[in-house]
């Protein structure tokens, strides 16, 4: 079955750190890749996303580069804020299509100092 | 604006009892989603519905039912038969449409604690 992996957490960082969240999937065919972030108290906002191989997706400085020869969808920010703060969730849907669904990762939680 | 709400945010209920969680959309979005969130376990589907008046059990569906009367209401009820019904539960719905269609969009959660 499909499956996504994420790196143990948490991650502590001080501000303006470079951030990286590793995730590996495993799907058949051709999954799309997410990653959602849940503020403390709140639900999961889509954060970006890439439909096919080699895509980039990215949104306010946060960028993941869909890897289709490793299978991965790595996290990274170049300057961490502290308003960064929050639970990160790697995710695929697949099939995708009328009846996909969505695999969740077991998140990571980050916290960024002053 | 559009959006999903979830209500109660919180909510109590004593060991045994029946409860009914609320979950409304206004995107006009087909498909509708229940997840429940349990520390550091990520999200497992309980239920979900592509359409009005069908849905299916997700990974852990026993104990809890749902119906789908209408396009934006999808409410959950947790019965008495989950054995650990505390935790915090996210409604989600989809939009079937061609660029969006695998992206779900996330209401605010409501945290259910049994005492």
């Amino acid at each position: 079955g499909n499956s996504v992996t994420q790196m143990e957490g948490p991650v502590t960082l001080s501000e303006e750190a470079f951030l990286t969240i590793n995730c590996t999937y495993t799907a058949t065919g051709y999954p799309s890749l997410f990653w959602y972030v849940q503020y403390p108290g709140e639900g999961l906002q889509l954060l970006l996303k890439a439909t096919k191989a080699d895509d980039k997706g990215s949104n306010k400085g946060f960028e993941a580069t869909y890897r289709k020869e490793t299978t991965s969808f790595h996290l990274e920010k170049g300057s961490v804020q502290v308003s960064d703060s929050a639970v990160y969730f790697c995710a695929l849907s697949a099939p995708t299509g009328a009846n996909s669904k969505l695999t969740f990762g077991k998140g990571i939680t980050l916290s960024v100092r002053p | 604006d559009g959006g999903i709400t979830q209500s109660p945010k919180y909510l109590f209920r004593k060991e045994g009892q029946n409860v009914t969680l609320s979950c409304e959309q206004n995107l006009n979005h087909d498909a509708m989603y229940w997840y429940r969130q349990d520390p550091g376990q990520g999200l497992r589907l309980i239920y979900y519905s592509q359409i009005v008046n069908d849905f299916q059990k997700g990974d852990i569906a026993e104990g809890y039912s749902v119906s789908r009367e209408k396009k934006e209401s999808f409410p959950l009820t947790v019965t008495s038969a989950q054995k650990n019904p505390t935790a915090f539960y996210l409604c989600a719905s989809r939009d079937r449409g061609r660029v969006t269609r695998n992206e779900q969009f996330f209401g605010p959660g409501t945290r259910l604690t049994v005492l």
